[in-house]
């Protein structure tokens, strides 16, 4: 079964610090993407990153960065200066590019900025 | 450009109703893409569409819910005689599919509609 497991049900972190959120997933694929979702109270979710499988370089974007170990098929966030606005649920997901034409996501993380 | 839209936001019915709810994706992307996602819970894909292919329905969780896509374009999602726990959050996400080398495979999310079933 395609799955993806996000271990950390909660996260906290001190305003400014940095926090990394963790994401493993299992597909016998080799061809696939994989994103970071954030969803405020607002409900509406918002990309926060990308990766693709055939990129042996972390995506970048900003404050937020990736640890993607394809072997190990893990896929962590990392967030840097964390924001009170950084607050939110963070779900991790990926898509087959030759597959079921769907993500496949994690049950979430729910990430609190202290200030 | 406007971001993918989704009506009504909030939806209350009772159960053994029907209710529909409406999904436009951004213009210009071929793909659509309805989830839902439980209280506390990931997302989990009910169907898509592509153009003008047969939907990929395998994610209907019963014969009770069923979706269609006008014109390539607007989509709306019916549930027919509702029970409680179709209360969910019901998302739609559409992508630029089919564009070689494009980022056909990032999906572009509405605000939901949460559908409350008493």
């Amino acid at each position: 079964a395609q799955t993806v497991t996000q271990s950390q049900p909660e996260m906290s972190v001190q305003e400014a610090e940095t926090v990394t959120l963790s994401c493993t997933y299992d597909t016998s694929e080799s061809d696939y993407y994989l994103f970071w979702y954030k969803q405020p109270p607002s409900r509406q979710m918002i990309l926060v990153i990308r990766q693709e499988a055939y990129k042996q370089q972390n995506a970048t974007e900003n404050r937020f960065s990736v640890n993607f170990q394809k072997a190990a098929k893990s896929f962590s966030l990392k967030i840097s200066d964390s924001q009170l606005g950084d607050a939110a649920m963070y779900f991790c997901a990926y898509f087959i590019i030759q597959g079921a034409q769907k993500l496949v996501f994690g049950q979430g993380t729910r990430l609190t900025i202290n200030p | 450009g406007a971001g993918v839209s989704q009506s009504p936001s909030n939806k209350v019915t009772e159960k053994g109703k029907d209710v529909e709810l409406r999904c436009d994706p951004i213009s210009g992307h071929t793909a659509l893409y309805w989830y839902r996602q439980s209280l506390g819970q990931g997302l989990e894909f009910l169907i898509y569409f592509q153009g003008n292919s047969a939907p990929d329905k395998s994610g209907l969780p019963s014969d009770r819910f069923s979706a269609e896509r006008t014109g390539g374009s607007v989509s709306t999602l019916t549930i027919q005689r509702t029970q409680q726990e179709d209360s969910a959050v019901y998302l739609c996400a559409s992508s630029l599919a089919g564009a070689l080398g494009g980022s056909q495979e990032t999906q572009y999310f509405g605000p939901g509609t949460r559908l409350l079933v008493l």
